[in-house]
């Protein structure tokens, strides 16, 4: 089956630790995105990538970073900067640009700073 | 920029109630406009989609009009389910390169009782 996945699905850290969390697409899909979900509010976008080996920031980069080395991957890092790091994770990907460009989800990571 | 207004929630409805979702959005030109639907601890899911002025977007008893007038795409459905409890965003997209900027409302949450 065709889809996204993330893991972990439940992630807990200590404050000043770096933590990466991983997605991984099997849609042969070219643009993979970063997006951070707090309660009661809208999904923001922390990154995308639009091709392997590339990638862009989106309107809460601070904090984060990425890397595009494989277009099926399309890790997140949050580090020690960031910080309000608490939080709900989702990865999602779409094919080429267009007005059915829409985007497909993966099921999310939580991630509970301690 | 672009901006997406959703009707504040909790909604909350006993089985079969009518129900109406509110949703404006402001951008420049005419974006395609989005229905997502987030169950409890999932990702997002695409309920429907409309990608110019008059367009309706279906699925699963579901329904939203773009309406280019009045800026909206109010989501409704005739009769609402338990099993359609859940988190209802609202969202358009962006063309960027070969990539795609989804901004998002802050969501509703409907709660359908027996």
């Amino acid at each position: 089956d065709g889809g996204i996945t993330q893991s972990p699905k439940y992630l807990f850290r200590k404050e000043g630790q770096n933590v990466t969390l991983s997605c991984e697409q099997n849609l042969n899909h070219d643009a993979m995105y970063w997006y951070r979900q707090d309660p009661g509010q809208g999904l923001r976008l922390i990154y995308y990538s639009q091709i392997v080996n590339d990638f862009q920031k989106g309107d809460i980069a601070e904090g984060y970073s990425v890397s595009r080395e494989k277009k099926e991957s399309f890790p997140l890092t949050v580090t020690s900067a960031q910080k309000n790091p608490t939080a709900f994770y989702l990865c999602a990907s779409s094919g080429l640009a267009g007005p059915y460009n829409e985007q497909f989800f993966g099921p999310g990571t939580r991630l509970t700073v301690l | 920029g672009n901006s997406v207004t959703q009707m504040e929630g909790p909604v909350t409805l006993s089985e079969e109630a009518f129900l109406t979702i509110n949703c404006t959005y402001t951008a420049t030109g005419y974006p395609s406009l989005f229905w997502y639907v987030q169950y409890p601890g999932e990702g997002l899911q695409l309920l429907l989609k409309a990608t110019k002025a008059d367009d309706k977007g279906s699925n699963k008893g579901f329904e939203a009009t773009y309406r280019k007038e009045t800026t909206s795409f109010h989501l409704e459905k005739g009769s609402v389910q338990v099993s359609d409890s859940a988190v209802y965003f609202c969202a358009l997209i962006d063309t960027i390169g070969t990539a795609s900027k989804l901004t998002f409302g802050t969501g509703t949450r409907l709660q359908v009782t027996l």
